[in-house]
């Protein structure tokens, strides 16, 4: 069985960081491309990155370059997503999701970001 | 970037009747390889996301028959031949053929009436 679980989410203030994990299991996680995607109280999902097999390519959204890294350990079958100068526009529930013909198949249960002084 | 835009918003239907939720592209998603990468997802209230449909008109495994996906293009539409209690949601539309970003739909809420 799939499972991703996320972990990491806190109240952090603004200007904070944080670092989200994904652990994986039930799949090969070094053969799927890996997702972050977000979604702020009562509003929609967004997109934030995106990760391939190995780590060497990554992609994310305007709204968090040069803040947000994302990464992985295939040894530890974990997902990262590093979260520099937060802001409250940052406040959000964090997915991880693996991928499957470049959509997000499996998602896990989401860990709270709250940004706020 | 691609625009997502669905139409109803808000999805109120009678238990056993059929329901349509149409997403629209700003970009045509046809990718050079010739797939279009438009995915489907449902959100029960408190529940992660779960995808219903990929590349267009794919079922994901599980997802119960009554739910299809069609469209071409920049038009696209879900469709539940008959609505359960269990299908209200939130349902959002994605593209993954101009990334990135990856860009959602702002989601439709079916309810029940």
């Amino acid at each position: 069985e799939v499972q991703l679980v996320e972990s990491g989410g806190d109240l952090v203030q603004p200007g904070g960081s944080l670092k989200l994990s994904c652990a994986a299991s039930g799949f090969t996680f070094s053969s799927y491309w890996m997702y972050w995607v977000r979604q702020a109280p009562g509003k929609g999902l967004v997109w934030v990155s995106r990760i391939n097999r190995d780590g060497s390519t990554t992609t994310h959204a305007d709204s968090v370059k040069g803040r947000f890294t994302i990464s992985r350990d295939n040894a530890k079958n974990t997902l990262y997503l590093q979260m520099n100068s937060l802001r409250a526009e940052d406040t959000a529930v964090y997915y991880c999701a693996r991928d499957s013909y470049t959509a997000p198949d499996y998602w896990g249960q989401g860990t709270l970001v709250t940004v706020s002084s | 970037d691609v625009v997502m835009t669905q139409s109803p918003l808000s999805l109120p239907v009678t238990l056993g009747q059929p329901a349509s939720i149409s997403c629209r592209s700003s970009q045509s998603l046809v990718y050079s390889d010739g797939n279009t990468y438009l995915s489907w997802f449902q959100q029960r209230p408190g529940q992660s996301p779960r995808r219903l449909i990929y590349k267009v008109s794919n079922r994901d495994s599980g997802v119960p028959d009554r739910f299809s996906g069609s469209g071409s293009g920049t038009d696209f539409t879900l469709k539940i031949s008959r609505v359960e209690a269990e299908d209200v949601g939130v349902y959002y539309c994605m593209q993954g053929t101009q990334w990135p970003p990856f860009t959602f739909g702002q989601g439709t809420k079916l309810e029940i009436k």
